[in-house]
């Protein structure tokens, strides 16, 4: 399995306030992704980065940031939690040429109450 | 506007039966598409993929098969097993960009 990982895996927050979810690789891939998965929606993209410091926006990036300063880390902060950002939200990671398959962490559960 | 397209969220197969899983797409710039398989709980993982210059790839069980003229790919399984039952989820990776654009998902349940 490709090693990424996801903290926290669960999370219960309240409206307003700041979330950062972390993904982290130990597979040195360049492009890093960021997905929620909602009923109804399948799997969206938030932000992807194709390298340190570069990043880019998805369909549904609106009230969500990302950094990546490390090529292991890349980072999803909600600024200010809102109900509707309450998802399940996965991170992934894809080879470093041409078009490959991704590989999944294993979600982040995020509750906003 | 979703541009991937599984218009059936879900299906029901008996075991030893073929499953045929449906995707269609609305954008002709899209040129590799892959299938994932989700367990309840964890994350998605890559199952088969096509390029666009293929009309059919095959591994093991799985084949996919893409009709570029339709904007329709499908995905069988043949034969299906109960480990089958996931979700499945077809995604697409337009031209020149490193994005994927992902369905809604079929959820496949096959009956022992």
């Amino acid at each position: 399995d490709a090693g990424i990982t996801q903290s926290p895996r669960h999370k219960v927050t309240e409206t307003g306030t700041p979330v950062t979810l972390r993904c982290h690789q130990t597979e040195n891939h360049r492009y890093m992704y960021w997905y929620r998965q909602d009923p109804g929606h399948g799997l969206r993209l938030i932000h992807y980065s194709y390298g340190v410091k570069d990043t880019d926006k998805g369909e549904v990036s609106d009230g969500y940031s990302v950094s990546r300063s490390k090529t292991e880390d890349f980072l999803l902060t909600l600024e200010s939690a809102t109900s509707s950002q309450t998802s399940v939200y996965f991170c992934a990671i894809s080879g470093p040429a041409g078009v490959n398959e991704q590989f999944f962490g294993p979600g982040t559960r995020l509750t906003v109450l | 506007d979703q541009q991937v397209k599984q218009n059936s969220p879900s299906l029901s197969v008996q075991e030893g039966r073929i499953s045929i899983l449906n995707c269609d797409y609305t954008n002709s710039m899209f040129d590799y598409f892959l299938w994932y398989k989700k367990y309840p709980a964890e994350g998605p993982t890559f199952l088969i993929s096509i390029s666009s210059i293929k009309d059919k790839n095959e591994d093991g069980r799985f084949t996919v098969f893409l009709n570029k003229s339709a904007k329709h790919l499908s995905l069988h399984i043949v034969p299906s097993q109960p480990g089958d039952s996931a979700v499945y989820f077809c995604a697409a990776n337009p031209s020149g960009t490193y994005k994927y654009i992902f369905g809604t998902g079929t959820r496949l349940k096959v009956l022992a």
